[in-house]
């Protein structure tokens, strides 16, 4: 049974380039979320899609930030231009839509931006 | 303004004996809890849950307490094993929401052989 599959493992890159992060759900589960782990502020919910529809992107830190859910297989993040401050560990994760049911997380992309 | 707070960083106990992890909330429309275990360089697994209309939780050597009136709950692992070693974060969702999960900072448990 895979799980969530997330690409690239690590990103290194410099300020100013594009970042593009990928997720694949769990074949089923009809919600997706992108979070965003960092020291000072933890796990954070940056946008939520359900049934490939984007409901909540309301923690997404600015414009540079986009994401896509083009089918019920495959999301991306988007950072462009990229910035030394968006270096973090970013999740994606995906849940089945019956009330309360848990996340399962990917392993996470670590991003650092140089 | 943190509504999760985890205000222990790290916590280390003995093989066998038993570790508490705490969580403190604030906002009083949250009605339901988890706990994720997270590795190092794996994403968070989901432990256990409770709902607000329950005070306790159990699954083989875990079990969670909720307090709701301290908004204060709890995780209790009995006993504790060296596997257990790991990021442990306290999540909460408010009525309704069914997904703006709002995480605690984490602990860090170490279970010493």
């Amino acid at each position: 049974d895979a799980g969530v599959i997330q690409s690239p493992r690590h990103e290194v890159t410099e300020m100013g380039q594009e970042v593009t992060l990928r997720c694949k759900p769990i074949s089923g589960h009809n919600s997706l979320f992108w979070y965003r782990q960092t020291m000072m502020r933890g796990l954070e919910l940056l946008i939520y899609f359900n049934n490939n529809v984007p409901i909540d992107d309301s923690g997404m830190p600015e414009d540079r930030f986009s994401a896509k859910m083009p089918n019920a297989s495959f999301s991306t993040l988007k950072i462009q231009p990229s910035e030394p401050r968006d270096s973090a560990v970013y999740f994606c994760a995906s849940k089945t839509g019956t009330h309360n049911s848990p996340l399962h997380f990917g392993n996470g992309t670590r991003l650092t931006v140089t | 303004d943190q509504q999760v707070k985890q205000n222990s960083p790290s916590l280390s106990v003995q093989e066998g004996r038993i570790s508490i992890l705490n969580c403190d909330y604030t906002n009083s429309m949250f009605d339901y809890f988890l706990w994720y275990k997270k590795y190092p360089a794996e994403g968070p697994t989901f432990l256990i849950s409770i709902s607000s209309i329950k005070d306790k939780n159990e699954d083989g050597r875990f079990t969670v307490f909720l307090n709701k009136s301290a908004k204060h709950l709890s995780l209790h692992i009995v006993p504790s094993q060296p596997g257990d070693s790991a990021v442990y974060f306290c999540a909460a969702d408010s009525g309704g929401s069914n997904y703006k999960l709002t995480f605690g900072k984490g602990t860090l448990l170490t279970v010493n052989p």
